[in-house]
């Protein structure tokens, strides 16, 4: 299968805690990116970090990459009722598509 | 920009029958892509056009379905016949590729259409 693999599939956490999604990928990539898909609709883009990045930023989104275990990282701090959705890591590998992870269904209890 | 359009957002049609759906993808994008999301199979790439020529449609299951995209703003992913198993959230993304700054080939998704093949 050419799709990446995320891990864990499902996380269940109470408001405030963090939450941290892992995402593995096969080939040598230009950039890795996440996206986030709540229930019902289209998946929207989160973050991306570069392949000479390895860490990055976004509010309360924090992205690691390690090439060299072809892994990322995605932190989510104090987390929200809100960000109860899906997560997906894409990697990207200049052929002008994104290999997609299988997702983590993140679920935040209030 | 309205973003990625796609219609319709839900379609309900039995056995046998014929399947359009239709994207409008974000004006200026050169890429774009048709994907297929289910529970037992998550999300599948099933053909993607750069420049509204199709370059990859590897993923495309069977010869049942169809793909064109006859100018830069609308694509139709066509199923003929349809069959149950079709049934999924068929999602339309566009992007513009990674070399032209400021964009990195980041994908836009549209709302997704609903199909149910009965």
């Amino acid at each position: 299968s050419q799709q990446g693999e995320e891990d864990p599939q499902a996380l269940s956490i109470q408001e405030g805690e963090n939450a941290t999604m892992n995402c593995s990928y096969k080939t040598s990539i230009n950039n890795l990116q996440w996206y986030r898909q709540n229930s019902g609709r289209g998946l929207v883009h989160l973050i991306l970090i570069r392949s000479n990045e390895r860490e990055k930023h976004s509010g309360r989104l924090r992205v690691t990459l390690d090439t060299s275990k072809k892994s990322s990282s995605l932190l989510i701090t104090a987390s929200r009722a809100a960000d109860t959705a899906s997560y997906f890591c894409a990697s990207s590998s200049n052929t002008g598509k994104l290999i997609f992870g299988q997702g983590t269904t993140l679920q935040v209890k209030p | 920009d309205a973003g990625v359009i796609q219609s319709p957002r839900h379609e309900v049609t039995e056995m046998g029958q014929e399947v359009t759906l239709r994207c409008k993808p974000i004006s200026g994008h050169d890429y774009l892509f048709w994907y297929r999301q289910t529970m037992m199979r998550g999300l599948e790439l099933l053909i993607y056009f750069n420049n509204n020529v199709p370059i990859d449609d590897s993923g495309m299951p069977e010869d049942r379905f169809s793909a064109k995209m006859p100018n830069a703003s609308f694509s139709t992913l066509k199923i003929q016949p349809s069959e149950p198993r079709d049934s999924a959230v068929y999602f339309c993304a566009s992007s513009s590729p990674y070399y032209r700054a400021p964009s990195t080939d980041t994908q836009y998704f549209g709302p997704g259409t609903r199909l149910t093949v009965l």
